[in-house]
Order: structure tokens, then C-alpha cells, then sequence
């Protein structure tokens, strides 16, 4: 069956550094991953979209990977903020032809940025 | 004003009580979909609708039933509820397209004593 992981639950950085969280997916081929950032009690909200003929997506100081053959994306936050603490979660559609509303969603990975 | 709105916010109830959360929008899109999260195990799909006419089931249906009653409107119903169904509950809606980029709701906290 379809696989989504999140290497890591927790992520913690000092401000400044850059931010790398990876997403692996298994058993298939998404034509497209989505990042989401989720605040606590509140709903996650879209931040970048990455096809799968895109090598690289930028917006501002994020930036997402995503390498078809090795099935994986790395989202980067350069010069983090504590602003930029929360969980970001990988979203990978689920392939050609795929229903059961088209995301699957990661468990997500909470990021700490200390001051 | 909220494109995606959820009521309640928060609801406490009892074993076997029956409970209606519903979801409106303002977005005008097409796809809606009703999610639960719960700590460690990620958000979880529960029922998906791509329109009006459409009800699908997703991943864990069972014990939830759904009426989609307007394209803006998604109700999510829990006919019997027991302890294991305390989560947070999320509405989320999508365009109809190659992407489904969804867009959720604040959120139903859900406890079942």
C-alpha cells in the first residue's frame, strides 16, 4: 500500500540555521507533493506545490526538492525564524488514477526554531 | 470572514450521544472532504465528496456517516459516539483539477466521555 514517512517528529535548530525536513513516499509514483504548516490547534495551511517533471520550487526563504527516482522531497527554510516553528506536513498525491480524495498526508515533522 | 467554517469548535459529549459537525464555505469549490487528527497518528481521511451527488468513503469510515446538503455545505454525523472517536475533526475543500490543493477549516475539537 501507498507509504508516506516523515523521517523525523521533532526538528529543533537555532535561528538562522537553515531548516531540512525530508518525505519519503513508497509503493508509488505522485505526479505532484504538497507542503502544508500546521499551527497548533488550528488547520494546516498550503505552502508550495512541486510537479514531478520539477527538479526544485522556491517561495521566498522556503525551498522543496523532489527526486522521482530516489522517492523523496526535502523542504528547506533558510535563515529560520522562531515565527517558522509548527509541523509541516508532506502531502504526495496518490499517483495516476488515484481517488480516496487524491492527498495523503504525512505524520508530520514539528519544527522548534530557538532564538 | 473565514472561507472554510466549522461548527462547533468544541464539543464535549457522552457514550452514544449523537453528534453533527458541519462545514460551510465560501470558496465555491467543488471537492469537500472531512479529516480527524489525532496525536501520532496524522490526519486521517474519513469522507470525501468531489460534488453534490457525490459521497465517498475514505480510509476510516466506519462509525461516521456524511450529507453533503449544498455545494457549500459538508455535515459529518457520528451516529453513536463512543471514547476512541476524541479527536480533532477537520473540513477541507479542493478545486476540482490535477492538484487538489485543500484548504481546511479551523477545526472541531471532539471529546466523547
Amino acid at each position: 500500500s501507498q507509504k508516506i514517512e516523515q523521517n523525523s517528529e521533532a526538528l529543533n535548530i537555532q535561528e538562522g540555521k537553515t531548516a531540512t525536513l525530508t518525505c519519503n513516499y513508497t509503493n508509488y509514483s505522485p505526479a505532484y507533493l504538497q507542503w502544508y504548516r500546521q499551527d497548533p490547534g488550528r488547520g494546516p495551511v498550503f505552502l508550495l506545490l512541486i510537479r514531478e517533471n520539477e527538479k526544485e520550487k522556491r517561495k521566498e526563504r522556503l525551498k522543496v526538492t523532489f527526486d522521482t527516482t530516489l522517492k523523496q522531497s526535502l523542504f528547506h527554510i533558510t535563515a529560520s525564524q522562531p515565527a517558522d516553528s509548527a509541523t509541516y506536513l508532506c502531502a504526495p498525491g496518490r499517483g495516476y488514477g488515484g481517488s480516496q480524495g487524491n492527498l495523503i498526508f504525512g505524520k508530520g515533522t514539528k519544527l522548534s526554531v530557538k532564538p | 470572514d473565514a472561507d472554510v467554517t466549522q461548527t462547533p469548535r468544541n464539543r464535549i459529549t457522552k457514550t452514544g450521544k449523537r453528534i453533527m459537525l458541519e462545514c460551510s464555505q465560501t470558496k465555491g469549490h467543488d471537492r469537500m472532504y472531512w479529516y480527524r487528527q489525532d496525536p501520532g497518528l496524522g490526519l486521517r481521511l474519513i469522507y470525501y465528496s468531489f460534488d453534490v451527488k457525490d459521497i465517498n468513503k475514505g480510509e476510516i469510515s466506519d462509525g461516521y456517516s456524511v450529507s453533503r446538503q449544498a455545494q457549500a455545505k459538508f455535515s459529518l454525523s457520528l451516529e453513536s459516539a463512543i471514547p476512541n472517536q476524541t479527536a480533532l475533526y477537520f473540513c477541507a475543500t479542493s478545486v476540482a483539477g490535477a492538484t487538489d490543493t485543500q484548504y481546511f477549516g479551523p477545526g472541531t475539537r471532539l471529546t466523547v466521555l
